[in-house]
């Protein structure tokens, strides 16, 4: 495996379930992110770790709960979600002083009924 | 208003056409400036990154960063088919704002044979 990759690539959930996504970066980088994509808007920044800790929580409400065990894996746990938060969830990483140059998976397509 | 401010397009070309993306930003502290492309059902991917003012190159593309103007472009010369994505301007403040990349919105691009 190379890059960024995440799994699943699609879900789809019920608004009572709950359900993990799962994010691997294999680059060496020490900072990793969560992002949310919806239709006709900008990329959302959600959660920031460096060095596995968490720098950044971009008032994100809390049915949606990052964890970082290392500084290559991370993982979004998602609970009780609302059918608005359908949507495509992309991870990213980077070299933790690099102030750009964020590297994306392919992302995990998200739709709750 | 929003922080950055993105045409999204769509934008459709001839190939062999010389495309010019545009973002426009409010926010003076942005040092750090990117251009993504993300080609359906796939992430984002890091194109150019620069940082503060003028131009750099590389093959085709073109970045070019205007920090009086508050206006950064990317120009793609001899526009093929494969071409064709959405391409997504992104910018950093640096220091505390590490790690917090602001997007635009896209701007979809076809380069039709």
């Amino acid at each position: 495996e190379t890059g960024v990759t995440q799994t699943p690539r699609h879900l789809v959930m019920g608004m009572t379930n709950k359900k993990s996504l799962k994010c691997e970066q294999h680059l060496g980088h020490n900072a990793m992110y969560w992002y949310k994509q919806s239709a006709k808007k900008p990329l959302e920044l959600m959660f920031v770790y460096n060095f596995k800790e968490q720098t950044e929580n971009n008032s994100v409400p809390s049915r949606f709960s990052p964890e970082c065990p290392n500084s290559s894996h991370l993982f979004l746990h998602l609970h009780t979600l609302q059918p608005e938060d359908s949507a495509l969830y992309l991870c990213a990483s980077s070299y933790g002083e690099d102030q750009g140059g964020q590297f994306f998976g392919p992302g995990t397509r998200l739709t709750v009924l | 208003q929003k922080e950055v401010e993105q045409d999204p397009g769509p934008l459709s070309v001839p190939e062999g056409a010389i495309v010019s993306l545009n973002c426009t930003y409010s926010n003076s502290a942005f040092q750090y400036f990117m251009w993504y492309r993300q080609y359906s059902r796939k992430g984002p991917e890091l194109l150019m990154y620069t940082y503060s003012s003028g131009n750099k190159e590389d093959g085709r593309f073109t970045a070019q960063v205007d920090k009086s103007s508050k206006y950064i472009s990317l120009f793609i010369r001899d526009s093929q088919p494969s071409d064709s994505a959405t391409y997504l301007c992104a910018m950093n403040g640096g220091g505390t704002s590490y790690g917090k990349l602001t997007f635009g919105q896209g701007t979809i691009l076809t380069v039709h044979p």
